[in-house]
């Protein structure tokens, strides 16, 4: 399996446009996980979700952000308008669904917001 | 509430030096512990964990943790450090069946040579 894949690796942007992140998941992991990843504030949980459905948003900051998975194999995280402090790393990952199952990341967005 | 706490922000050592990082949680229930590495710019990887049974659990290059419940601990354990172990140590709590992990805020490890 190739893991879990995220895109873009790295994105630039501007303060006040729209950014998308990107993760597919393992095949047949039933859970999917975003993080985000700050010198500040360390690692963070935004939100994950359990076969498609989102189970717990309650790190999600504010509205500016949001978060999808229409099916198994895809979800996105949207930041609009994206802001200079929105700038981390964003980590997407996944896991089976028994109790003690392996949590696997993917290689991380580093975002910059200018 | 339900929390992990990871003693040591950062830990500098010698090469050959042994290592402990600690690691402590708030949790009342049944518990799968686990220890993550983030080398310098890469993504967090697992080093290892516990689920049930042998509370000295072995993970990849070396590494071991020991579970003891009286003390709601986890602590991260290398006889001897090398530079390439110079990274950032995440403990994670696992809980029930469909809860996310609960992460530390982490240590960053360095060795120097």
């Amino acid at each position: 399996d190739a893991g879990v894949i995220q895109s873009p690796r790295h994105e630039v942007t501007e303060m006040g446009q729209e950014v998308t992140l990107r993760c597919k998941p393992i095949s047949g992991h039933d859970y999917l996980f975003w993080y985000r990843q700050t010198m500040m504030r360390g690692l963070e949980l935004l939100i994950y979700f359990n076969n498609n459905v989102p189970i717990d948003d309650s790190g999600m900051p504010e509205d500016r952000f949001s978060a999808k998975m229409p099916n198994a194999s895809f979800s996105t995280l949207k930041i609009q308008p994206s802001e200079p402090r929105d700038s981390a790393v964003y980590f997407c990952a996944s896991r089976a669904g028994g109790r003690g199952d392996t949590q696997y990341f993917g290689p991380g967005t580093r975002l910059t917001v200018l | 509430a339900q929390s992990v706490s990871q003693h040591n922000h950062h830990v500098i050592l010698s090469e050959a030096a042994s290592l402990e990082l600690g690691c402590n949680y708030s949790y009342g229930g049944t518990v799968n512990l686990f220890w993550y590495v983030q080398y310098p710019g890469q993504h967090l990887q697992l080093l290892l964990k516990y689920f049930s049974g042998d509370p000295l659990v072995k993970g990849i290059k070396g590494f071991e943790a020991e579970f003891i419940k009286s003390k709601f601990s986890f602590n991260l354990r290398k006889p001897s450090v090398q530079w390439s172990d110079t990274a950032e140590y995440f403990c994670a709590l696992g809980r029930q069946a469909g809860t996310a992990l609960i992460f530390g805020k982490g240590t960053t490890l360095s060795v120097s040579s």
